[in-house]
């Protein structure tokens, strides 16, 4: 068990580009969460699944972000047309099924110049 | 809707100082309390977490929390610091009803450990 895992852990874009970001969830977990954590702030959540459902979306998860979890494994994440603000670092965590506790990946820290 | 205020942004404290991260919440139900650790370039760690029962939980390093419900706080302690507890400590709570057990965490607390 190499625990939660993300691709890439840097990722610098230019303003307009899309980019997509990759979770491997530990392998018996069900249950896979997105945050984002700006500077000098904690982490916020962004979007839930169960399996391969997204069950939950925060109000921060704008129509440009979408989230997939297609075979309930791995999960990306996808920022279209970039802004400045986007900038931040991007965890994935990962729970078993009723674990109150979520095993966090080091996160794709995402620069957009 | 749930929120969470972590009084200190940074707290310098000597080796083998007590220390107390100081964490309040605010919620309309009952909620689950977490602390995390991340450590330079790691990822967030579950330090302990206040399920129900027992209002004092302890780590395995030698913290301890306690929840208190009319204060609505959950204090993080150590007796003694050590160099390796220099981190930030990010006090968290959770939804007991949501099926999800999403996080809603505070701003963090930087812990400087000085030799």
């Amino acid at each position: 068990d190499t625990g939660v895992s993300q691709d890439p852990r840097h990722k610098i874009t230019k303003r307009g580009q899309n980019v997509t970001f990759r979770c491997d969830p530990i392998s018996e977990h069900n249950r896979l969460y997105w945050y984002r954590q700006t500077l000098g702030q904690g982490p916020e959540f962004l979007t839930y699944f169960q399996n391969e459902a997204q069950l939950e979306k925060s109000r921060l998860l704008s129509d440009r972000f979408s989230a997939e979890r297609p075979k309930g494994s791995f999960s990306t994440l996808e920022i279209q047309r970039t802004e400045q603000g986007d900038s931040a670092m991007y965890l994935c965590a990962s729970s078993s099924r009723d674990s109150t506790e979520a095993f966090f990946g080091q996160g794709t820290r995402l620069t957009v110049v | 809707a749930q929120s969470v205020t972590q009084l200190d942004s940074q707290v310098p404290v000597f080796e083998e100082a007590p220390v107390e991260l100081r964490c309040n919440y605010s919620s309309s139900v009952s909620v689950y309390l977490f602390w995390y650790v991340q450590y330079p370039n790691q990822g967030l760690q579950l330090l302990l977490k206040y399920l129900s029962g027992s209002t004092l939980v302890e780590s395995i390093n030698g913290f301890e929390a306690e929840f208190n419900k009319s204060q609505t706080s959950f204090h993080l302690r150590k007796p003694s610091v050590h160099i390796s507890d220099t981190a930030e400590y990010f006090c968290a709570v959770s939804d007991t009803g949501a099926g999800s057990y999403q996080l809603t965490f505070g701003k963090g607390t930087k812990l400087s450990v000085i030799p």
